[in-house]
């Protein structure tokens, strides 16, 4: 069992909409996650990290943790076609150890 | 734009070169990473350097050696790659592990390397 699982998509949303992008992770000790987002040909950005239970936002993004149902989501509000990009859902196991689930593109059409 | 610095950031190889790629952060982070990542591929992450001390090392290759000469930078030494090692290799860097925020990893822009 992958410790972290992102569906690949890809996701397609009409320019405004809300984008919903989901994880799980399997490591019940995980207490930090990350949302990255990766443009091609380009290194992952840091978009939002979270580590307690419920909401958090920042401008138009927001991210959910849900540590009983083991998942983690991103709401992209107003979505952009500039958004078009990968999400990468990121947990830290044992330390230092950052792992990282598959990604999901995101598509935003005009 | 990223304070984690790669050099070079595009590099090419024979399977007989010795190269190295070489990357700093200014952050005043006690911990450096190595991630490799393919195409369409998520990071794997290499290595992982606590206090400039190699503390994780996910079963890499020996022909992967990497080196921490002080807090601020980090190296991979390449010796005898394959073409199949080609990808884009990521460096991070992230504070100590005491706070969960702390975890947070920042990514440079990476090195495209190609071996042939």
């Amino acid at each position: 069992q992958k410790e972290v699982e992102q569906n690949s998509g890809p996701l397609s949303v009409p320019e405004g909409a809300i984008a919903s992008l989901n994880c799980t992770y399997s490591d019940r000790g995980s207490q930090s996650f990350f949302w990255y987002r990766q443009y091609s040909g380009k290194s992952p950005e840091l978009i939002m990290f979270i580590y307690s239970n419920g909401d958090k936002e920042d401008g138009r993004f927001t991210a959910q943790l849900n540590k009983a149902s083991q998942y983690v989501s991103l709401l992209i509000r107003d979505s952009q076609p500039s958004d078009s990009a990968t999400y990468l859902c990121a947990g830290v196991t044992g330390g230092f150890k950052t792992i990282f689930g598959a990604g999901t593109r995101l598509f935003v059409k005009a | 734009d990223t304070e984690v610095t790669q050099t070079p950031k595009h590099l090419v190889m024979g399977m007989t070169n010795k190269k190295s790629l070489k990357c700093e952060q200014h952050m005043g982070h006690r911990a450096m990473y190595w991630y490799k990542q393919k195409a369409k591929k998520p990071p794997e992450l290499m290595f992982v350097y606590s206090y400039e001390k190699l503390s994780i090392n996910e079963s890499v290759p020996s022909r992967f050696s990497p080196e921490c000469p002080n807090s601020s930078l980090l190296n991979l030494h390449l010796h005898a790659l394959q073409p199949e090692d080609s990808a884009l290799y990521l460096c991070a860097s992230s504070q100590t592990k005491g706070e969960s925020s702390g975890n947070t990893i920042y990514f440079g822009e990476g090195s495209w390397l190609t071996v042939v």
